[in-house]
């Protein structure tokens, strides 16, 4: 398994904010996941985070609205930028353990105004 | 990108019935996974099962990974129960690519 946490646990903010969304993994990974999930819908993959390279980010999410940053093996920060109520959704990060299991966070809610 | 669809979206159950959940996905997979989101809307992973059988207390799941499908079976269930349940499947071809289902908002009453 996989112990995942993530800060905050949940936010409100104000419309054109930036709000940064952090993620802590209990051993080392190679890649972290960032996910969105907005209000009664499904996971949307917004990013692949690598340790030592940029991000892959999937179609419809770019790094200017939502920067990703990987320092190290156990850590990776996902930045939503120029926030508006559109981005109001839980964000989740996840990991692959043996590169079958799939362990999330638990989760930050943000809410914007 | 890989579809996957699941049914139905929407089931209550009363406490102590067993229910069955699909999952039908359009292409080939390499990796497939059940997860329950709880209400306060953490995911916690069921199994991982891109083909077989597997039982977990009164949880089983089966993939018939030559029809593209798999289930889910929840026997005598609970009130803790309740959430929604997501399929999500791997794309061979990227093993880090995951595709989610809409998932199926289960309601158990007591």
């Amino acid at each position: 398994s996989a112990v995942i946490s993530q800060k905050p646990s949940r936010d409100i903010c104000q419309r054109g904010t930036s709000l940064t969304i952090q993620c802590q993994v209990d051993s080392q990974v190679t890649m972290m996941f960032w996910y969105r999930q907005q209000p009664g819908q499904s996971l949307t993959l917004i990013a692949t985070a690598n340790q030592g390279s940029e991000a892959t980010y999937e179609s419809g999410f770019v790094i200017d609205k939502f920067p990703i940053s990987r320092p190290n093996l156990t850590f990776s920060t996902l930045t939503v930028s120029n926030m508006s109520p559109e981005d109001s959704s839980i964000y989740l990060c996840s990991v692959l353990r043996g590169g079958e299991t799939q362990y999330f966070g638990p989760g930050t809610r943000l809410l914007v105004l | 990108g890989i579809q996957v669809e699941q049914s139905p979206p929407d089931l209550i159950l009363q406490e102590g019935a067993n229910s069955t959940l699909r999952c039908n996905f359009s292409d080939s997979v390499n990796n497939l996974q059940w997860f329950h989101q709880n209400p306060w809307g953490q995911l916690i992973n069921l199994f991982y099962i891109p083909s077989g059988t597997k039982q977990n207390g009164r949880l089983s799941a089966t993939t018939v990974a030559t029809e593209r499908y798999s289930l889910l079976y929840i026997s005598s269930s609970q009130t803790t129960d309740s959430g929604v349940y997501f399929c999500a499947v791997g794309d061979k071809y990227n093993f880090n690519k995951f595709y989610f289902g809409s998932g199926t908002k289960l309601n158990v009453k007591p």
